[in-house]
């Protein structure tokens, strides 16, 4: 009875580095969802997607942020290039449909040095 | 701008007491808010949920109450208890999938 899966849970990179981040959505469900949360500020949307196909990339950044989520494996969230402003806790979120709820996995933080 | 607002980044209530958390919106076409609770270094988790066509929505301890023309919903938790220690996010979602969430109330339930 697996949630959404991410690893890493924390993830220390040096600027210019790239970060990788994984998330295995719950069991039967294909819709996947990245979300960003800044220091004391709330989780905010960024790209959804369903198996191999971006659904809506309207709240990622149109440069170094990329994200996929292929037939086989986890989504991906990668984003190239870091800079100490990416620093941010990034949760994945997985549903059944649109229409269901999202259930959050626990969350990757990136640190960029 | 904020969409979504909590303006209380913090409450403290005695174990046993009502809790209620405020929650804001702008957007009078926003037709359906979630409540989620998270502890520290875990994921939010799904607590209740409102549609717009409902002025409350009750779940055992937890209970939304929503007034459109205000544009405001809260969160009761009757009665506290020390492990609904977390924070509570509303969120707002306009459509489906794109959820907007507040910046989050602080809750701590006091022994």
């Amino acid at each position: 009875n697996a949630g959404v899966m991410q690893n890493p849970r924390h993830l220390v990179r040096r600027r210019g580095q790239e970060a990788r981040l994984r998330c295995s959505p719950m069991k039967g469900h294909s819709h996947v969802y990245w979300y960003r949360q800044l220091p004391e500020e709330g989780l905010k949307f960024m790209v959804y997607l369903q198996k191999e196909n971006i659904i809506d990339e309207s709240g990622m950044p149109k440069e170094r942020f990329s994200a996929e989520f292929p037939k086989e494996g986890p989504s991906i969230l990668r984003i190239q290039q870091v800079v100490r402003g990416d620093s941010a806790a990034y949760f994945c979120a997985s549903s059944l449909g649109t229409e269901n709820i999202q259930y959050f996995g626990a969350g990757t933080r990136l640190s960029v040095l | 701008d904020q969409q979504v607002k909590q303006n209380s980044p913090s409450l403290s209530v005695q174990e046993g007491r009502i809790s209620i958390l405020n929650c804001d919106y702008t957007n009078s076409m926003f037709d359906y808010f979630l409540w989620y609770k998270k502890y520290p270094a875990e994921g939010p988790t799904f607590l209740i949920s409102i549609s717009s066509i409902k002025d409350k929505n009750e779940d055992g301890r937890f209970t939304v109450f929503l007034n459109k023309s205000a544009k405001h919903l809260s969160l009761h938790i009757v009665p506290s208890q020390p492990g609904d220690s977390a924070v509570y996010f509303c969120a707002a979602a306009p459509g489906t999938y794109k959820y907007i969430f507040g910046t989050g109330t602080r809750l701590k339930v006091l022994a």
